[in-house]
């Protein structure tokens, strides 16, 4: 079982947007502002999309945005294009024993 | 070029232990962490370790503490994952990937781990 909570799946059409949401406890996503998204194509390896609940690095488009309320954590990929088809996972720091704990992915289809 | 290449596939028998590296090229190895995540057939992503390279400071998840240990060869620039014990839950695909202490900005191409009789 997964620290943080998402949703299995995910779907929107091309140019549509979508909202994944990550849920965690007043421990991890809630307590300290270090939630972090990465895609996932099966096969390759990660990559990061955001840091620090909003961050994008070089590179990433801003069709991906992250924001946190509470305990819960978002990533919106806004004009959704068919290569953003992978699966998205959450992350988040929580604290000295876990250190990092990630959610059990979304897999988002774009139909 | 910025890489971090990890060794190959490895097949182990339950109560083993596996060494998988991750040789840091093109300034990965720097002043950045080298975290360890592992993903197991049909899972997500799971947190297992990671070390300051520069100074050999680590840290673990208590889910490993005990059984997964984590060192660097400073002159190859190569990170080495260790873990004993092993069962068929083992059985993963390991990434070492690259970052601050709470977000990984260069991941390896993975190792898979197959724990069988």
């Amino acid at each position: 079982q997964s620290a943080l909570t998402q949703p299995p799946s995910a779907s929107g059409s091309p140019g549509q947007s979508v909202t994944i949401s990550c849920s965690g406890t007043s421990s991890d996503v809630g307590g300290y502002n270090y939630v972090s998204w990465y895609q996932h194509h099966p096969g390759d390896a990660p990559k990061l999309l955001i840091y620090e609940g909003d961050k994008r690095p070089s590179g990433v488009p801003d069709r991906f945005s992250g924001s946190r309320s509470g305990n819960t954590a978002s990533l919106t990929v806004s004009g959704l294009q068919t290569e953003d088809e992978a699966f998205y996972y959450c992350s988040s720091y929580a604290g000295s024993d876990y250190y990092v704990v990630f959610g059990g992915g979304t897999k988002l289809t774009v139909l | 070029q910025v890489q971090l290449v990890q060794s190959g596939a490895e097949v182990k028998k339950p109560g083993s232990s596996v060494k998988v590296s991750c040789e840091a090229s093109g300034g990965a190895f720097s002043s950045n962490l080298i975290h360890w995540v592992r993903q197991a057939p049909g899972q997500g992503l799971e947190w297992m370790g990671r070390t300051i390279p520069i100074n050999g400071i680590t840290g673990y998840s208590v889910n490993f503490k005990g059984r997964m240990t984590i060192t660097a060869d400073k002159f190859t620039s190569t990170i080495f994952m260790e873990l004993s014990r092993l069962t068929s839950d083992d059985t993963a695909t390991y990434y070492c990937a690259r970052g601050d202490f709470y977000s990984f900005d260069l991941w390896g191409q993975g190792a898979k781990v197959t724990v069988s009789s």
